[in-house]
């Protein structure tokens, strides 16, 4: 299957910095990229739709100030967790639609952690 | 009610056992149907991906799906430790590509 690669695959950080997780797909090109959020022993929560070149779609409730993303090659889409809370503390996966095959696939999440 | 049903489990079972998992779904639109595993902190990963009704087999993995019923299932053959994850089901419609998920199924299986 295609590759989907995130990075970085953990991550600790003061409150109040930011975080950039980067997601890039390997062997494919993706105008479709899609972020989600996942709790211990949750099932996958949609944050944001990322299209490249245009503005992120962003799920009921989710601040776009807060998770900035940027999707600015068909290779590459970026989240931005800025002024990082412990709120914010979770595990994060991207995934990417590989085309024309229309099958999604996930990078392998990161693991952030606000002290 | 949700739009993809799934038992969250867990589903303990010995190793070569078969397993079976299943979803339930409302949407008569849904017509590609697909199985992710997921390890702990891992992202999922695509087992199977299956278009409208009927079987497929890779391996031991057997996707069926029943638009009928509105009913998928996954198999499992010879069930091994290393099969312990949750497993997701995901389906769509035609148009677009966004997916909807059920749950997760955490299974277990016990050497």
């Amino acid at each position: 299957g295609a590759v989907v690669s995130q990075h970085p695959s953990w991550v600790i950080c003061k409150s109040g910095t930011s975080v950039k997780i980067e997601c890039r797909s390997l062997d494919f090109q993706a105008t479709t990229m899609f972020w989600y959020r996942q709790f211990p022993k949750q099932s996958l929560m949609l944050m944001a739709t990322s299209n490249e070149g245009s503005k992120a779609t962003y799920e009921q409730g989710v601040e776009k100030d807060k998770f900035l993303i940027n999707h600015a090659s068909l290779t590459l889409s970026t989240l931005t967790v800025t002024s990082a809370h412990p709120e914010d503390s979770s595990f994060y996966i991207c995934s990417a639609i590989d085309n024309p095959n229309e099958k999604l696939f996930f990078g392998s999440g990161t693991q952030l952690s606000v002290l | 009610q949700k739009e993809v049903e799934q038992d969250p489990g867990p589903l303990s079972v010995p190793e070569g056992a078969i397993v079976s998992l299943n979803c339930t779904y409302s949407n008569s639109a849904f017509q590609y149907f697909m199985w992710y595993r997921q390890y702990s902190r891992k992202g999922p990963e695509l087992l199977m991906y299956t278009y409208s009704s009927g079987n497929k087999e890779d391996g031991r993995f057997t996707a069926q799906v029943d638009k009928s019923s509105k009913y998928i299932s996954l198999f499992i053959r010879d069930s091994q430790p290393s099969d312990s994850a949750t497993y997701l089901c995901a389906m769509r419609g035609v148009a677009g590509n966004m997916l909807t998920f059920g749950g997760g199924t955490r299974l277990m299986v016990k050497p």
